[in-house]
């Protein structure tokens, strides 16, 4: 079965500082992967994914295949960052079932 | 549109009581799923259905039930509440192609339900 784990529950970082959120995945085929944030008082919403390669707000992943990662990386936090973040793990060809990992709940410092 | 509307969005049970939460989209998506938020678990799926008529079971399906009458309408429902159904439920809507907004997710604000 597909696993995926966020190893950092808590994060903190300052403003103007770089901010990895990391997320590590476990799968035999070929995953597609995304991050959701769920800003205070907000629906969770999709951030980014990675088939499209994309930058939103700043922030971009890389999917990893060798190392299983999908980390969210951003060079220069904001306070407006601060959320929690998911990543998540949707099986090729699954009807849409999206495994989540638990959550970063990030904080940007002032 | 309003998307994803869940209600209630609050609600205190007694042990052994039941209840439903309705979850109602207006996207026309084909696909619907309820998901549990726990501390330090993330989300977890207890029930999808991928169109009116049909449902499936998730990660965590026990304790619960499910039924999709209508194409905008994904009902959860608790036929004997437990402590440990006491969570946060989202539920979620989304397309079924494969291209442009491919896995994305709509969710709604979530239910809190506490069970005593």
């Amino acid at each position: 079965a597909q696993r995926v784990t966020q190893p950092e529950k808590l994060l903190s970082v300052f403003k103007g500082a770089p901010v990895e959120l990391k997320c590590n995945y476990s799968y035999s085929g070929s995953p597609e992967l995304f991050w959701y944030v769920q800003y205070s008082r907000q629906r969770l919403q999709l951030l980014l994914r990675h088939i499209s390669r994309e930058s939103i707000k700043g922030f971009t992943a890389d999917l990893n295949k060798g190392e299983t990662s999908f980390h969210l990386k951003k060079p220069f936090a904001q306070e407006e960052d601060s959320a929690m973040y998911y990543c998540a793990l949707k099986k090729a060809g699954s009807a849409r079932q999206l495994t989540f990992g638990s959550g970063t709940q990030l904080t940007v410092l002032p | 549109n309003a998307g994803v509307t869940q209600t209630p969005k609050f609600r205190v049970l007694k042990t052994g009581q039941s209840m439903t939460l309705l979850c109602a989209q207006d996207m026309n998506h084909e696909y619907m799923y309820w998901y549990r938020q726990d501390p330090g678990m993330g989300l977890r799926l207890i029930h999808y259905s991928v169109g009116e008529g049909t449902t499936a079971k998730g990660e965590v399906p026990d304790g619960y039930n499910v039924s999709r009458l209508k194409k905008q309408n994904f009902l959860l429902g608790l036929e004997s509440a437990a402590p440990s159904q006491t969570s946060v439920y989202f539920c979620a809507s989304s397309l079924r192609g494969t291209s442009g907004v491919a896995g994305e997710l709509f969710f709604g604000e979530g239910s809190r339900l506490t069970v005593l």
